[in-house]
């Protein structure tokens, strides 16, 4: 199984400011993915983070304020831009492991960002 | 519609009881399914792929049915350490969304003695 390590684990920002969060993978993947899930919420993928080319956003979410790196299979960065008390949530970083079937899907531990 | 839909619980159950929720999908070019588990404060584990056929992993027995587009986790002589939040997923078929992950809202599970 990989294991995806994720940081910060948690901060608490100034509004207006931006937090940009890791996620290592220790096998290299296909697919890296982040979510956020706000509180009492499920996860709700914000973009696929695809290697050496722009992320692919889901409808809501825009590159200006969620800018997303993935320089190699195993190594991408999130991050919010110009925060608002909003935006306050946990981010979580996911991969698919390469060439399995049917593969489970890993998550970093998540990002727990408050926003004042 | 969400695109995955499970039972609102909350569920509060005995120790030693039979519980289980359910869930509907709307994409029936849906591949792949599973339910994964999270506790509190932390990232979601898999609990148990869902296979065409069923599929039972000791006291976890899950179901598909692709023509209702319905998924089912059973959960039998429920313990203390079975409460959780018990999460829906659903992965897309092939294109631009192949392997994006899709979440029900989740179920959350107490167990007491």
């Amino acid at each position: 199984s990989a294991v995806i390590s994720q940081k910060p684990s948690r901060d608490i920002c100034q509004r207006g400011t931006s937090l940009t969060i890791q996620c290592q993978v220790d096998s290299q993947v296909t697919m890296m993915f982040w979510y956020r899930q706000q509180p009492g919420q499920s996860l709700t993928l914000i973009a696929t983070a695809n290697q050496g080319s722009e992320a692919t956003y889901e409808s809501g979410f825009v590159i200006d304020k969620f800018p997303i790196s993935r320089p190699n299979l195993t190594f991408s960065t999130l991050t919010v831009s110009n925060m608002s008390p909003e935006d306050s949530s946990i981010y979580l970083c996911s991969g698919n492991i390469l060439g399995v079937r049917k593969t489970e899907a890993f998550f970093g531990q998540g990002t727990r960002l408050t926003v004042v | 519609r969400k695109e995955v839909e499970q039972d609102p619980g909350p569920f509060n159950v005995p120790e030693g009881a039979t519980v289980a929720f359910n869930c509907t999908y709307s994409n029936s070019a849906s591949q792949s399914f599973f339910w994964y588990r999270q506790d509190c404060r932390k990232e979601p584990k898999l609990l148990m792929s869902v296979y065409s056929s069923g599929n039972e992993d000791g006291r976890f027995t899950a179901q598909l049915n692709r023509a209702s587009q319905y998924i089912s986790l059973l959960i039998r002589d429920s313990k203390l350490s079975d409460s959780a939040t018990y999460l829906c997923v659903v992965r897309n078929a092939g294109g631009t969304s192949y392997g994006k992950l899709t979440f029900g809202q989740g179920t959350i599970l107490t167990v007491h003695p």
